[in-house]
């Protein structure tokens, strides 16, 4: 069974810090997806990563995929209150076929105080 | 467009009840998907459609719950009867598959209550 690990569960900050959530697994993923999702709202895609030591940015969020692609890291900048939500991470699984489902991590839920 | 549209945003029925939840997914979209989500277990898969077929049905909890899919462009999931437990947020998504494209668009969820 491939799992997704996120850590830490729930995170609280001042604005203005850095902060690095973490998403492993055991698991190869031939993609992985980080979702925030905010109160009353459904999960939104905030990207996408596919190839080993891949990394991308977002404006002030930085998204790495592992060399090995089981596990992805987020690291946001100066956090402000508008990054208060979960962050979600998902994979798909490298032999899927035709059931291309996605895994999901439990998420970690961020609060960035004023 | 829209996005994905569901259909009650909430609901609060009692033990016993049949609850029947609706989505309307992206226009063009050949994948759909009825997450449900708590504090416990996070966002569980239920069921996939692609197609209009089912492709995994295997997290369905129990007979209780049944889904269908008549066309590309409505889904139902019933639970019938419903039960305290089933208390949770439900989503729905959908996707255009592609070769690379794994992106999910949910709706807002509908929130159950079964007391």
């Amino acid at each position: 069974t491939q799992l997704l690990e996120q850590s830490p569960q729930f995170l609280s900050i001042q604005e203005g810090e850095n902060l690095t959530v973490y998403c492993n697994s055991s698991s190869v993923f031939s993609s992985l997806q980080w979702y925030r999702q905010e109160p009353g709202e459904g999960p939104v895609l905030l990207v996408t990563v596919v190839t080993g030591g891949e990394v991308k940015k977002l404006k002030r969020l930085t998204f790495q995929f592992g060399d090995a692609r089981k596990d992805s890291s987020l690291h946001i900048t100066a956090a402000q209150p508008g990054d208060t939500g979960l962050y979600l991470c998902a994979g798909v699984g490298p032999n899927a076929g035709n059931n291309r489902k996605l895994i999901w991590g439990l998420g970690t839920s961020l609060a960035v105080n004023p | 467009d829209a996005g994905v549209i569901q259909s009650p945003r909430h609901e609060v029925t009692e033990m016993g009840q049949e609850v029947t939840l609706r989505c309307k997914p992206i226009s063009g979209h050949n994948s759909l998907f009825w997450y449900r989500q708590t504090m416990m277990r996070g966002l569980e898969l239920l069921i996939y459609f692609n197609n209009n077929v089912p492709i995994d049905d295997s997290g369905m909890p129990e007979d209780r719950f049944s889904a269908k899919m008549p066309n590309a462009s409505f889904s139902t999931l019933k639970i019938q009867p419903s039960e305290p437990r089933d208390s949770a947020v439900y989503f729905c998504a959908s996707r255009k598959d592609g070769i690379m494209n794994t992106e999910a668009f949910f709706g807002q969820g509908t929130r159950l209550t079964v007391v």
